[in-house]
């Protein structure tokens, strides 16, 4: 059973198209999150959601918009898609222990922009 | 901004030698989780320290983090060619997120 489920594993389009990426977890967490990957493997937070409920957009360009139709789904759609956006694109969900979070990572998305 | 600090960048070690990963924060560390990512696949939730003075194992690896709590190590023990990988320092910033270092690239040679 896969806790933070990601599709497509893989993405290759063109620029100017319009691409979603799903994501699913089945731990019962509360929060839900985007983090972006580049080329050099600088991972960095995109959004956050708690309960549907967006918490955190990390000065993302508006192409990028996440949507949330209950808390164990975030997906991520992006319009107009650039060269600079190719990059792994992971899903993760916590859920509070004790004070602290613990963050449970999917598999990532390859997106390839040509 | 928190920011965080990995040394070495990359490192290439020979199977069965021993090997320190270092991890420093510009910042207080209220929270220092390590991660392991292999080519192609998610992270892998390796340790979570929040005390100053904390060391945690499990199997051949050691995490600490430091009294002052502004740098973590992770030390392998006997590497195998399983360890290879980018290791990962992610610190708690508050309201839920997480700020990763920028990586270390471990490599094993038989």
């Amino acid at each position: 059973d896969t806790a933070v489920s990601q599709t497509p594993k893989y993405l290759v389009t063109q620029m100017g198209n319009d691409k979603s990426i799903k994501c699913e977890q089945n731990l019962g967490h509360d929060t839900m999150y985007w983090y972006k990957q580049d080329s050099k493997k600088f991972l960095k937070i995109m959004f956050s959601y708690n309960n549907k409920e967006l918490i955190i957009n990390e000065t993302v360009p508006n192409r990028f918009s996440p949507k949330s139709p209950d808390k164990a789904h975030l997906n991520l759609h992006i319009n107009s898609l650039e060269l600079g956006d190719s990059a792994v694109y992971f899903c993760a969900s916590s859920q509070v222990w004790g004070g602290n979070y613990g963050y449970t990572f999917g598999s990532g998305t390859r997106l390839t922009v040509v | 901004s928190q920011e965080l600090e990995q040394s070495p960048q990359s490192l290439i070690v020979q199977e069965g030698k021993n090997l320190t990963i270092n991890c420093t924060s510009s910042k207080t560390l209220y929270g220092l989780y390590w991660y392991k990512q292999k080519y192609g696949e998610g992270l892998i939730f390796l340790m979570m320290l929040q005390k100053g003075g904390e060391e945690k194992s499990h199997e051949k690896i050691t995490a600490k983090l430091d009294e002052k709590k502004q740098q973590s190590s992770l030390h392998i023990t006997a590497s195998q060619p399983s360890h290879a990988g980018i290791y990962l320092c992610g610190a708690d910033q508050g309201a839920q997120k997480l700020v990763f270092g920028q990586g270390t690239r471990l490599t094993i040679n038989p």
